[in-house]
């Protein structure tokens, strides 16, 4: 049984580019929650999918946007990338719904770069 | 913002005692988790307790919540060098489903 898994490991990108990343959830699980891990700092919640919709959003700016398919699996897009973007990006996968009484399962995160 | 906050920031004992890490939050909750990061790759779940749930073991894991006082300990017993890491402490907010939020962690180095 895989469990989360994200592409890619690594990304280095310049200042301005567009950036897709993308995770596949825990079999069994339909929702996917992205956070972004600066240097020496817990994770923050970006935003979460479920039913292909954005369902709850933290504090990041509308250039981040997200997406999920009807497979589970989500998309983490970010636009005009700003050196401030460098960070590990992490999505977890969860079941909707169950009042929070379910763990969360990590990927590994991409270490995102930009230069 | 955080939810949680995690103490000590940075904690290093030798090798086979136990360690000790606190995180308190602000709001109420349905649960709160314990995560693992090594060398700021995924994270890895280690105990989820219940705020009906006052301890929890798992292995050389102690975690205990006490709700009265918004707070939650991790005791790591026998230490290993293995188990140098970050330790995070995670929670969701009551009538919010499954977002958690996650503290600023505790660096924790086992000296040999």
């Amino acid at each position: 049984d895989a469990g989360v898994t994200q592409s890619p490991t690594h990304l280095i990108k310049t200042r301005g580019q567009q950036v897709t990343l993308r995770c596949s959830p825990k079999s069994g699980h339909d929702t996917v929650s992205w956070y972004q891990q600066a240097l020496g700092q817990g994770p923050q919640f970006i935003f979460q999918y479920y039913e292909e919709e954005e369902r709850q959003r933290g504090n990041f700016p509308d250039r981040f946007s997200g997406h999920q398919f009807p497979n589970y699996s989500s998309e983490l897009n970010v636009n005009a990338l700003l050196l401030g973007d460098s960070a590990l990006y992490l999505c977890a996968s969860s079941l909707y719904g169950a009042g929070g009484n379910t763990e969360a399962f990590f990927g590994q995160g991409t270490r995102l770069t930009v230069v | 913002s955080q939810q949680g906050e995690e103490d000590p920031q940075a904690l290093s004992i030798q090798e086979g005692e136990n360690a000790t890490m606190n995180c308190s939050y602000k709001t109420s909750i349905n649960n709160l988790q314990w995560y693992r990061q090594n060398s700021g790759r995924g994270l890895v779940h280690l105990i989820l307790i219940r705020s009906n749930e006052r301890e929890k073991h798992s292995g050389r894991l102690r975690v205990t919540l006490d709700t009265s006082k918004k707070s939650s300990s991790l005791l790591i017993t026998a230490s290993r060098a293995a188990d140098t890491a970050s330790y995070f402490c995670a929670t969701d907010l009551m009538n919010r489903d499954d977002k958690i939020i996650f503290g600023k962690g505790t660096r924790l180095h086992i000296l040999p």
